[in-house]
């Protein structure tokens, strides 16, 4: 069975500009998690999705922050315009979605912002 | 206001000796609590869980001892091996895990050959 895949793995960009990171969940997950982990410091949850719907993104800064999962598949995370504070690693994780379960998760996205 | 904590940031023990990782929580409404263990460049993996309708459970080496009434949960791994070094993760969430899962910061493990 395939993991949780995420692309970039590694991203350096300058203040002010924009990324974006990619994640393809486990196949037949309905639950996908964006964290933030800030070095020295345990994964923050930015937003959870329930197939397309969001269902929790109190955590997230909406302001620069958004995020989408328009088939319930795959979901892409947006920072607009990046602050040097958003240096971090960005999570994505999986669950099947039906309850008390695991969340798995990809590789992470390492964002270093000049 | 941080609602999970490990306040040994790190911890180093001698091959075949015994580990413990310590985690404490102050929300009360927290019913379910897991370990997630992280090599260098990748992302967590789930290790071993905890309902707190028990106070222990196992799995092969890692057993994770719940105490409710002290809001404290430990992580045990006997015996120790050198391929157990990694950063050590307690997660806790309400439901029974079907919200939203919250982070200590982690507490990094060098098992000594």
């Amino acid at each position: 069975e395939a993991g949780v895949a995420q692309s970039p793995r590694y991203k350096i960009i300058e203040k002010r500009q924009s990324v974006a990171f990619w994640c393809n969940p486990i196949s037949g997950h309905a639950t996908l998690y964006w964290y933030q982990q800030i070095l020295g410091q345990g994964p923050k949850l930015l937003i959870q999705f329930q197939n397309n719907g969001v269902v929790d993104d109190s955590q997230l800064p909406k302001d620069r922050f958004s995020a989408e999962r328009l088939k319930g598949v795959d979901s892409t995370l947006k920072i607009q315009p990046a602050k040097l504070e958003d240096s971090a690693v960005y999570l994505c994780a999986s669950s099947p979605g039906t309850g008390e379960e695991t969340q798995y998760f990809g590789p992470g996205t390492r964002l270093l912002v000049l | 206001d941080q609602q999970v904590k490990q306040n040994s940031p790190s911890l180093s023990v001698q091959e075949g000796r015994i580990s413990i990782l310590n985690c404490d929580y102050t929300n009360s409404m927290f019913d379910y609590f897991l370990w997630y263990k992280k090599y260098p460049a990748e992302g967590p993996t789930f290790l071993i869980s905890i309902s707190s309708i028990k106070d222990k459970n196992e799995d092969g080496r890692f057993t994770v001892f719940l105490n409710k009434s002290a809001k404290h949960l430990s992580l045990h791994i006997v015996p120790s091996q050198p391929g157990d070094s990694a950063v050590y993760f307690c997660a806790a969430c309400t439901q029974g895990g079907s919200e939203k899962l919250v982070f200590g910061k982690g507490t990094k493990l060098t098992v000594n050959p």
